[in-house]
């Protein structure tokens, strides 16, 4: 079956860095997305990998590694306003959108 | 309209009643989505429009239909309410079918 597996929940301080995982198993692959999710809000796009290796944007960088069906997400400088829930997807072989359940993380000051 | 506008914002139905959740995006998107979310669990899809008058069965179909009769407008419909449909139901759009998926506000819906 078809699995994206990501931390429930994560703790990190002000302006520190935090690094949030996500495994997946799908059916054929044709990229990994991360999305930002405030409490009672649409998901927003962050960022997109379909080759391995490290896509910076900013404060936040994305990491895809195909051969271990693993990726992260990198937080750097940590704002209060990253407090949210972070919801990794794998895009299968039919081009849909599997997608974990979402790591909600708490910054603290 | 800038982007996607989902209608209504929240909505308590009674079960048994037919329901239409509307969405409507101004991107001339040719795919657009239906997802549920529910605590603890991923954006489920429901159901798909791959470009205008074709529609395709997502994870959850069941008790849910969908029309896209034009590029705009994508409406999800409940024929007869169920509690287990309470739920936040997200609409999505994007530009083709392996492109980035930009989501609605969503509808919060309660089935008592």
């Amino acid at each position: 079956g078809q699995n994206i597996d990501q931390p429930t929940e994560m703790t990190a301080t002000e302006g520190a860095i935090v690094q949030i995982n996500c495994t997946y198993q799908t059916s054929g692959f044709n990229g990994l997305f991360w999305y930002q999710q405030h409490a009672g809000e649409a998901p927003t796009f962050l960022s997109y990998n379909v080759l391995d290796g490290l896509e910076e944007k900013g404060r936040f960088s994305s990491f895809l590694s195909r051969s271990k069906g693993y990726s992260y997400l990198l937080l750097k400088e940590l704002q209060m306003k990253d407090s949210a829930s972070y919801l990794c997807a794998c895009m299968d072989s039919n081009y849909q959108l599997i997608w974990g359940a979402g790591t909600k993380l708490i910054i603290k000051p | 309209i800038a982007g996607i506008t989902q209608a209504p914002t929240s909505q308590i139905l009674a079960a048994g009643r037919r329901m239409t959740l509307r969405c409507t995006q101004d991107m001339r998107h040719n795919a657009m989505y239906w997802y549920r979310q529910d605590l603890g669990l991923g954006l489920r899809l429901i159901h798909y429009s791959n470009t205008a008058g074709t529609t395709g069965k997502g994870e959850v179909p069941d008790g849910y239909s969908v029309s896209r009769a034009n590029t705009d407008d994508f409406p999800l419909t409940l024929a007869s309410a169920v509690p287990s449909q309470t739920s936040v139901y997200f609409c999505a759009s994007s530009e083709g079918i392996t492109d980035t998926q930009y989501f609605g506000p969503g509808t919060r819906l309660t089935v008592l």
